[in-house]
């Protein structure tokens, strides 16, 4: 199984300021039939389901503030929020559906500073 | 707009078992597979079983086979969740999402408790 793995677990950020979280997979997700990386990065509000951010490592979900961008390839990603807003509080979660089982991250809480 | 609805959840005894559903609508159910993730308490998501768009293919998490099975009726644009031999493990918000894990239900409580 592919194991997921993100840092850090928490992290507290000043509203305006940019926020960084990281997510590496024990192998690469790289597809190479349609080249794309099979990641992507959820948002989740307590009490509520989660919500999809970005797929592909760096595509933007519709509807999605261009303030939430995605990188990385093979197996080290990083979504990156570049001005931290009230709303984007909550745990943020990364995944892979490069192969079953499509295993999440553990989970990186973020606070307001 | 695409919708699920899950229903099934409850508080059963350990090894006892439980049918979860998840009714969708607003999308062409057919075309598309589904998931299904859990979250136990206070923790982190964990996916548990995806079905095929047809019905032909299932996977399962380790933690599940053997005694979960996903199934669907595309004719009821439904998918369901057989939880047989249920432990205490398996308490959790159960929550249903379409292929490319866009939208997601609102997720039914599962309790496995004596």
């Amino acid at each position: 199984d592919i194991v997921m793995t993100q840092s850090p677990d928490s992290l507290a950020v000043s509203l305006g300021e940019r926020a960084t979280i990281n997510c590496k997979s024990s192998q690469s997700i790289f597809d190479t039939s349609d080249k794309k990386n099979r990641l992507a990065w959820f948002h989740q509000k307590p009490g509520q389901p989660p919500k999809l951010l970005l797929y592909w490592a760096s595509t933007r979900e519709s509807g999605v503030p261009d303030r939430f961008s995605g990188s990385g390839s093979g197996t080290h990603f990083t979504l990156t929020i570049s001005s931290l807003q009230a709303d984007d509080v909550g745990v943020f979660y990364c995944q892979q559906d490069h192969s079953p089982p499509y295993t999440f991250g553990q989970g990186t809480t973020l606070e307001i500073k | 707009q695409p919708q699920l609805v899950e229903s099934g959840g409850g508080v059963v005894q350990p090894g006892t078992s439980l049918r979860l559903s998840c009714a969708a609508s607003g999308f062409t159910f057919k075309n598309y597979g589904m998931h299904w993730v859990r979250q136990a308490p206070g923790k982190g998501l964990e996916w548990v079983a995806v079905i095929w768009y047809d019905g032909t293919k299932e996977f399962y998490t380790d933690a599940v086979k053997g005694r979960f099975t996903i199934s669907r009726d595309n004719s009821k644009t439904t998918v369901y969740l057989q939880m047989n031999s249920l432990r205490v493990e398996d308490t959790a918000v159960y929550y249903c999402a379409r292929e490319g894990f866009d939208p997601w239900g609102q997720g039914t409580l599962v309790t496995v408790s004596s």
